[in-house]
C-alpha cells in the first residue's frame, strides 16, 4: 500500500455526462499528477498540481480540468464525456524534492457507454 | 519532447531464469531520471528501480538491475531468479527533473511479462 487512495475504483458513465475522480495524496506530499491509461497502453500525463496550482499539462483538451485542495488531495473533472475517455485514471503523489519517489494509487476504471 | 519506446509487447520466462526487458528513449536533455515500473493485475504502479542519468554506475535493487547506456539512449531491465510474483506489465519511464516539484513521467507502451512455473 502506498498511502495514495483513489475513489471510486470503478464507474460507468454515459456519453455527454460529467465525472469527478478523487485522489488523496500520501502524507507529506504536496504534488499530485494525473495520468490516463488506455487499455494495453502506457499512462499518458494529463496534468500536475503543486501546492494548489496547475504545474504543467499534457496534450488533453480543456474538458479535462483539475483542482488541488489545501490538504493536497485532488480532483480530476471530465466534462462532456466521450467513448474514448474510457480508461484507467491514475493519480500519483510526490514531494517537492528531486529525489522523492512518485507513489501511485490503484486507479479509477472509467467506462463511458 | 521525450519519447520512450518498448518494442517487445510481451515476453515469457521460466521461473528461476533470467530475463531482460528492453527500452530505448529519445531526449535532448543531459540530466534526467529513468525508471522501471511494475503494474500487476491489481493495477497499482510500483517503482522497481530508478537510474539518474549523471550516474555512470548501473542501479541494482536485489534481483533487479539495469543496463544504462547513455550514449545509445538504452535502458534495459534484467530480472534474475524470476519469480511467479514478477508476472506483470512493466513500463519504462523518463522524467526530466523540475525544480520545486517533480516533473511528469513519460511512459513507454509497456511489456507484459509472464513467469511460467
Amino acid at each position: 500500500e502506498t498511502g495514495v487512495t483513489q475513489s471510486p475504483t470503478h464507474l460507468i458513465k454515459t456519453r455527454g455526462q460529467q465525472v469527478t475522480l478523487r485522489c488523496s495524496s500520501q502524507s507529506g506530499h504536496n504534488t499530485v499528477s494525473w495520468y490516463q491509461q488506455a487499455l494495453g497502453q502506457g499512462p499518458q500525463f494529463i496534468f500536475q498540481y503543486y501546492r494548489e496550482e496547475e504545474n504543467g499539462r499534457g496534450n488533453f483538451p480543456p474538458r479535462f480540468s483539475g483542482l488541488q485542495f489545501p490538504n493536497y488531495s485532488s480532483e480530476l473533472n471530465v466534462n462532456a464525456l466521450e467513448l474514448d475517455d474510457s480508461a484507467l485514471y491514475l493519480c500519483a503523489s510526490s514531494g517537492d524534492s528531486l529525489n522523492t519517489e512518485a507513489f501511485f494509487g490503484q486507479g479509477t476504471r472509467l467506462t463511458v457507454v | 519532447a521525450q519519447t520512450v519506446t518498448q518494442s517487445q509487447p510481451e515476453m515469457s520466462v521460466q521461473e528461476a531464469e533470467t530475463v531482460t526487458l528492453s527500452c530505448t528513449y529519445d531526449t535532448s536533455e543531459n540530466n534526467y531520471y529513468l525508471f522501471w515500473y511494475k503494474q500487476p493485475p491489481s493495477r497499482q504502479m510500483i517503482l522497481v528501480i530508478r537510474q539518474e542519468a549523471y550516474k555512470q554506475q548501473n542501479a541494482t535493487e536485489n534481483r533487479f538491475s539495469v543496463n544504462f547506456q547513455k550514449a545509445a539512449k538504452s535502458f534495459s531491465l534484467k530480472i534474475s531468479d524470476s519469480q511467479l510474483g514478477d508476472t506483470a506489465m512493466y513500463f519504462c519511464a523518463f522524467m526530466k527533473p523540475n525544480t520545486g516539484a517533480n516533473s511528469k513521467l513519460t511512459f513507454g507502451k509497456g511489456i507484459t511479462l509472464s513467469v511460467r512455473p
